[in-house]
């Protein structure tokens, strides 16, 4: 069974960094790409940014792009979100997100499985 | 980047009745759309991918349908569980992989 927990989330002032991690179990981390989509508060779905299977491909989104990054580390199967700059506009619960489909690179596929979310609020 | 558009953002309904949501796509994504449930405080949870697959464990009252820039999904005989948000997704060309602004199904 597919398990995804997120941690690092909490009160962090503008300006400053925060990572978030993700660790998985019950499947092969290796063979999917994963992603992290956050949620403001009474919001909508917001996809975030994508790490392919390989590690060759990443994408942000432009909200994002250049302040954070994502990585993983299949040795411990986890995956992580580096907010570096962080804004009051980057409130919101931070979800990971598991590839419907094995050795993809995002593209024709879905988010089959979600981690159940870390709140992240940026505020003085 | 691809624009998803919703409609309605409300949809009141009965148990028993018929739902059909609709996304539109400001460009073609192919088929490489998918549908999710999100109830409150609670993760998303995926319902169809590729336009019209039902994900595991997901009731056959709920199907998906459409390709290119129109998609529906239709929920054939609602459920009191089914009373939640749906969003659409795309997955058909390059990130960014946007979402629509939701709808809201309610009793």
């Amino acid at each position: 069974q597919v398990h995804l927990v997120e941690s690092g989330g909490g009160v962090v002032q503008p300006g400053r960094s925060l990572r978030l991690s993700c660790a998985a179990s019950g499947f092969t981390f290796s063979n999917f790409g994963m992603h992290w989509v956050r949620q403001a508060p009474g919001k909508g779905l917001e996809w975030v940014a994508l790490i392919s299977y390989d590690v060759s491909y990443k994408d942000y989104a432009d909200s994002v792009k250049g302040r954070f990054t994502i990585s993983r580390d299949d040795s411990k199967n986890t995956l992580y979100l580096q907010m570096n700059s962080l804004r009051a506009e980057d409130t919101a619960v931070y979800y990971c997100a598991k590839d419907r489909r094995a050795y993809t690179y995002g593209f024709a596929t879905a988010n089959e499985d979600w981690g159940q979310g870390t709140l992240v609020i940026v505020s003085s | 980047e691809i624009v998803l558009t919703q409609s309605p953002a409300t949809l009141s309904l009965s148990p028993g009745e018929r739902a059909t949501l609709s996304c539109r796509a400001s460009q073609s994504v192919d088929i490489y759309l998918a549908w999710y449930q999100q109830k409150p405080g609670q993760a998303p949870r995926l319902l169809i991918y590729d336009g019209s697959n039902r994900a595991t464990g997901i009731p056959d009252r709920f199907s998906g349908r459409g390709s290119g820039t129109d998609f529906t999904l239709t929920i054939s005989s609602l459920e009191p569980e089914d009373f939640a948000v749906y969003y659409c997704q795309q997955r058909g060309n390059r990130p960014p992989y946007t979402f629509g602004q939701g709808t809201k199904l309610e009793i």
